[in-house]
């Protein structure tokens, strides 16, 4: 089946200090993946994506990516982590969806991150 | 730019009543999403437009869910008639072309609360 985890319901580190947030992914063929973030009463913004070369990816607000074939994952990364980096962070993959015949975005559950000052 | 607005950003409403929603994407963005997001989840896709047509609607409800898009820019998301189950932040979203590759810009939503 394909899917996407984000095995961690919440990630706390102290402001400074560097942050991973895990996602893990399952498709068919090639993924194209990508990190959102949602504030609080705010729609998802987005922050970087995976398609296809280099496996280190960057993005907005300092964030980066690294795509790991063998491992199916795409761990979102900030060397020195801020107070107001504290949000929900959504992993997304690309799937053929089998019902429509056509891609979709299926997102994780969400990571909230809380970086404490 | 401005970004994707909708209306309202809260509803509440009883069992029973229709309830609809608008959207207003980015300017020259020609694909259209609408997700729901319950909570503690991510969103998942309900309908996506590109332009004025429907192309993927798999996962729209369609005993009671029903969207348009009239003129390939705003659209409407309406549901008739709510269940207590439909609680939960409607999401318009939209992405210049069509590729699934593009980034998805998404609005604020819209918290549905049906008593």
């Amino acid at each position: 089946a394909q899917s996407v985890a984000q095995p961690e319901d919440q990630v706390k580190v102290a402001e400074g200090n560097p942050l991973t947030v895990k996602c893990t992914y399952s498709v068919s063929g090639n993924p194209y993946l990508f990190w959102y973030v949602q504030y609080p009463n705010r729609g998802l913004q987005f922050l970087l994506k995976y398609i296809t070369g280099d496996n280190l990816v960057k993005g907005s607000y300092g964030f980066e990516a690294e795509f790991n074939k063998s491992q199916t994952s795409f761990h979102l990364k900030k060397p020195s982590a801020l107070v107001s980096d504290s949000a929900l962070y959504f992993c997304a993959v690309r799937v053929l969806y089998s019902g429509a015949g056509s891609y979709q975005l299926t997102f994780g559950k969400g990571t909230k991150l809380s970086v404490i000052p | 730019e401005a970004g994707v607005v909708q209306s309202p950003r809260y509803k509440i409403i009883e069992k029973k009543q229709p309830v609809a929603f608008w959207c207003n994407p980015i300017s020259g963005h020609n694909t259209l999403y609408w997700y729901l997001q319950n909570l503690g989840q991510g969103p998942e896709l309900l309908i996506r437009y590109e332009n004025e047509e429907a192309v993927d609607d798999s996962q729209l409800p369609k005993d009671r869910f029903s969207a348009e898009r009239l003129k390939g820019v705003d659209s409407t998301l309406k549901i008739q008639p709510a269940e207590l189950g439909d609680s939960a932040v409607y999401l318009c979203a939209s992405s210049r072309g069509t590729h699934s590759y593009n980034e998805q810009f998404f609005g604020p939503g819209t918290r549905l609360t049906v008593l």
